[in-house]
């Protein structure tokens, strides 16, 4: 595809439901970026892979959440028995390499509402 | 510990004047790279530029120039002939040098008044 897509748009759940959140990003992109903001706030590190593993999943706020990616290209963020406190929007991003002038680029976001 | 500091929650300026985004940065590396994005109403965070801490020439591209002191640790974004357009949240963020996170200010809301 041309850019980074993610689905659902928008989603709505109760206090408990597990939801999934896919991300698909740029053909041919190794690393992936998952973020997540809160109203008016800048954006929170949540997890990053490198092809298909994740070396760094400090940014994961509990236990309850959790990611993997399939085939270094499809990446699905589970969270688990979700708090309204989840409430956000998810991010993706994706770049073709990890080199530091390498910019990140971002996928229309999954709008959450944990009722 | 790296942070980024973005101390306009909002500003305003009059379309067709030119507008500067203050961003500083706090780091003891040597190399890193610095970035700006855009966030539309719509959500989605557009790249607008990009600097490099061993680049010379300040960053420019189009109406964006990024004017980098590095000595004082800042990294304004100067956005010439505003447009109705320009109206979003402002991020300014950072990347050391081998390692593949990036750090985000907490933005900046900039009102373009026709």
């Amino acid at each position: 595809g041309a850019g980074v897509s993610q689905s659902p748009s928008n989603k709505v759940t109760e206090k408990g439901k597990d939801v999934e959140l896919r991300c698909d990003p740029i053909s041919g992109h190794t690393a992936l970026y998952w973020y997540r903001q809160s109203l008016g706030q800048g954006l929170e590190f949540l997890i990053y892979f490198q092809g298909n593993s994740a070396p760094d999943k400090s940014g994961l706020p509990s236990d309850r959440f959790s990611a993997e990616r399939t085939g270094g290209s499809v990446s699905t963020l589970t969270i688990q028995r979700t708090q309204q406190e989840d409430s956000a929007v998810y991010l993706c991003a994706s770049t073709k390499s990890p080199t530091p002038k390498e910019t990140q680029y971002f996928g229309p976001g999954t709008r959450l509402l944990v009722l | 510990a790296q942070k980024i500091t973005q101390t306009q929650p909002g500003m305003f300026v009059q379309e067709k004047e030119a507008v500067t985004l203050d961003c500083t940065y706090d780091t003891s590396d040597q190399s890193y790279g610095l970035f700006w994005y855009k966030q539309p109403s719509s959500g989605e965070m557009i790249f607008l530029i990009y600097q490099g801490s061993y680049d010379e020439q300040n960053a420019t591209e189009g109406r964006y120039s990024l004017n980098f002191q590095k000595a004082r640790k800042s990294a304004n974004l100067v956005i010439s002939a505003s447009q109705l357009g320009d109206s979003a949240m402002y991020f300014c963020a950072m990347r050391r040098s081998g390692t593949y996170k990036y750090i985000f200010g907490t933005g900046t809301r900039l009102k373009v008044l026709a």
